[in-house]
């Protein structure tokens, strides 16, 4: 069974500073997606990132940018330049590539962020 | 094994039917949501419930309706449904509602016809 692990349940950056959240993910698949959402206190779900298994560049979205490491199924997230906007809980996820019957998403149990002023 | 249950897997169903889609969790948890999944879009937030109350409804249609009878149980009753609600419907819990972690359910897969 698939499963993506967050290993910081917090996290602290200065602001301006730069932050790395690692998150891991174990499959069998070859064909798959990740991906780094951001939940502020409205609860919304923002997708900041997406990944996909195939591809082997990097993704990137100004200042957040992701170290795929396929591999090892590490998926990191780098925030630059950190802001306070930036305070959130962020989650790992996992998607089969495929789209079927199974296509569930996996998440992480995410990596709350504080922005220090 | 997340904690967060949800049934059916998957639910087929034309545009006149009447079904409920359940979520249930047995972590303590006072504090559960509803998101949808459609293909393509980041996940959607659509209801929240703290306590048994409803504390937030974004802005989602009528034809969809939820129940939540107690803190362990959550309902989305749907009716009526267009061929554009087809996605994957999450249920989530948490501690309180105060941005605690969120444990996911597996979805339900809703297909409308």
């Amino acid at each position: 069974a698939q499963t993506v692990t967050q290993s910081q349940p917090e996290m602290s950056v200065q602001e301006a500073e730069t932050v790395t959240l690692s998150c891991t993910y174990d499959t069998s698949e070859s064909d798959y997606y990740l991906f780094w959402y951001k939940q502020p206190p409205s609860r919304q779900m923002i997708l900041v990132i997406r990944q996909e298994a195939y591809k082997q560049q990097n993704a990137t979205e100004n200042r957040f940018s992701v170290n795929f490491q396929k591999a090892a199924k590490s998926f990191s997230l780098k925030i630059s330049d950190s802001q306070l906007g930036d305070a959130a809980m962020y989650f790992c996820a996992y998607r089969r590539g495929s789209l079927g019957r199974d296509d569930k998403i996996i998440f992480g149990k995410g990596t709350r962020l504080h922005i220090l002023p | 094994e997340t904690g967060v249950t949800q049934t059916p897997r998957h639910l087929v169903m034309g545009m006149t039917n009447k079904k409920s889609l359940k979520c249930e969790q047995h972590l303590g948890h006072n504090a559960m949501y509803w998101y949808k999944q459609s293909a393509k879009k980041p996940l959607e937030l659509m209801f929240v419930y703290n306590f048994k109350e409803q504390t937030e409804n974004n802005s989602v249609p009528s034809r969809f309706s939820p129940e939540c009878p107690n803190s362990s149980h959550l309902f989305l009753h749907l009716h009526t449904l267009q061929p554009e609600d087809s996605a994957l419907y999450l249920c989530a819990s948490s501690q309180d509602r105060d941005n605690q972690p969120q444990h996911f359910g597996d979805g339900t897969r809703l297909s409308i016809l």
